[in-house]
């Protein structure tokens, strides 16, 4: 099966600064790969999203890039804000085989 | 469109009991899915179903099963409870199988003493 990996499992970063999470997968055929922000005491929320024929995608503040061959995919939060912190998770998932590999999770703490 | 709502928000159960969450995923969406979150082992997948046909199984004992109904609300029942179960239970639904996005419900924090 599909192994996730994600660094850091912790992040601290001053408000305005960039931050930077980093997954890898090991199963070649996964081909979507969504990230997930989950403040305390709520429900993952879906952040963005990138699928296998796209390089990078950006909405706002976040960007996301994958690295098919080297089998990594980064989420980038540029301009850090208070509300950025939480927990963030990636996920890998091969299409028509709708089971979801999460990473174990990026604590964000985005200091004022 | 209503968001993905889980019932109950809490529950509390002694060793041995069994439990049943219920899940009601978005309207049209056909695709339920349910994780465990715990601290020490992160989200967890359990199952997914879509069209009432279990799909997909991670790696949890036959203790936990599921089932979805024609309406695509889906239950997760847990037997023989054991204090390791304690945990948020997640389910989350997406329009069909195969990459496409998942919404999550609040979860059920189940708590086993």
């Amino acid at each position: 099966g599909e192994n996730v990996e994600q660094h850091p499992s912790t992040l601290s970063v001053q408000e305005g600064d960039s931050a930077v999470i980093k997954c890898t997968y090991s199963d070649s055929a996964s081909n979507y790969f969504p990230w997930y922000k989950q403040e305390l005491g709520k429900r993952p929320q879906l952040i963005i999203d990138i699928r296998s024929n796209v390089g990078e995608k950006k909405d706002q503040r976040i960007a996301v890039t994958l690295n098919k061959t080297a089998k990594h995919f980064s989420l980038h939060i540029t301009e850090t804000q208070p509300e950025d912190s939480a927990v963030y998770f990636c996920a890998a998932i091969r299409d028509n085989f709708n089971k979801f590999y999460f990473g174990s999770g990026t604590k964000l703490n985005v200091k004022p | 469109k209503a968001g993905v709502t889980q019932t109950p928000r809490y529950l509390i159960k002694t060793r041995g009991q069994q439990v049943t969450l219920s899940c009601s995923p978005i309207s049209g969406h056909r695709s339920v899915s349910w994780y465990q979150q715990t601290p020490g082992q992160g989200l967890q997948f359990l199952f997914e179903y879509f069209s009432e046909t279990q799909r997909n199984k991670g790696n949890f004992p036959g203790r936990f099963s599921g089932r979805q109904f024609s309406n695509s609300r889906s239950e997760m029942n847990v037997s023989t409870l054991e204090l390791g179960d304690s945990a948020l239970y997640l389910c989350a639904s997406s329009f069909g199988p195969g990459g496409n996005e998942q919404y999550f419900g609040p979860g059920t924090r189940l708590t086993v003493t």
